[in-house]
């Protein structure tokens, strides 16, 4: 079955220093990469995307991914943590070639910023 | 801008009773997905739309139905409520052309049946 890891529920670092939130998956092909953010009472939002290209892809707030195809890993990292980036990570992913837009999600990793 | 919008935000059913969540998008996007979203489960696809009049199921369809009459509006509907239907109810939408696997989302609607 294809699936989405996210093996750390909850991730804690100190504002200033690096963070990584991990992502791994098992799907057929090479798929569509996607990192999305959930801020408390609110929905998911878009942070970046993996198609094809350069293996490290830059996105919103900051973040970046890089996409490792021989670990078929797309961890989520940012230099310089700020106790704004506590929320909820999602990974996702989309087989391509699946003729589908639909999502499998991970079950997501909490990010706390310690001040 | 008011992009994905879901009504209502919070409700509480008893069991067996039904309901319809609202959810709107004014940005002529052909694609909408319902999802929900349980603790420590990740979001699982319900219902999606690729455009007015065509529906299909996702993951979990089961006790769900919808309808895409238009293509702003995509209500998901209850029948008999169950307990297991307690979670947070996701609407999103996505464009076509290239920027079509990118999907946005609305706050959600917290559901609770007891």
């Amino acid at each position: 079955a294809q699936s989405v890891a996210q093996p750390e529920d909850q991730v804690n670092v100190a504002e200033g220093n690096p963070l990584t939130v991990k992502c791994t998956y098992s799907v057929s092909g090479n798929p569509y990469l996607f990192w999305y953010v959930q801020y408390p009472n609110r929905g998911l939002q878009f942070l970046l995307k993996y198609i094809t290209g350069d293996n490290l892809v830059k996105g919103s707030y900051g973040f970046e991914a890089e996409f490792n195809k021989s670990q078929t890993s797309f961890h989520l990292k940012k230099p310089s943590a700020l106790v704004s980036d506590s929320a909820l990570y999602f990974c996702a992913v989309i087989p391509k070639g699946s003729g589908t837009y639909k999502y499998i999600f991970g079950t997501g990793t909490r990010l706390k910023v310690l001040a | 801008n008011a992009g994905v919008t879901q009504t209502p935000k919070f409700r509480i059913l008893k069991i067996g009773q039904s309901m319809t969540l609202q959810c709107t998008q004014d940005m002529n996007h052909n694609y909408m997905y319902w999802y929900r979203q349980d603790p420590g489960m990740g979001l699982k696809l319900i219902y999606y739309s690729v455009g007015a009049g065509i529906t299909d199921k996702g993951e979990v369809p089961n006790g769900y139905n919808v309808s895409r009459s238009t293509t702003e509006d995509f209500p998901l509907r209850l029948e008999l409520a169950a307990p297991s239907q307690t979670s947070v109810y996701f609407c999103a939408s996505s464009p076509t052309g290239l920027a079509k696997n990118i999907q946005y989302f609305g706050a959600g609607t917290r559901l609770s049946v007891l």
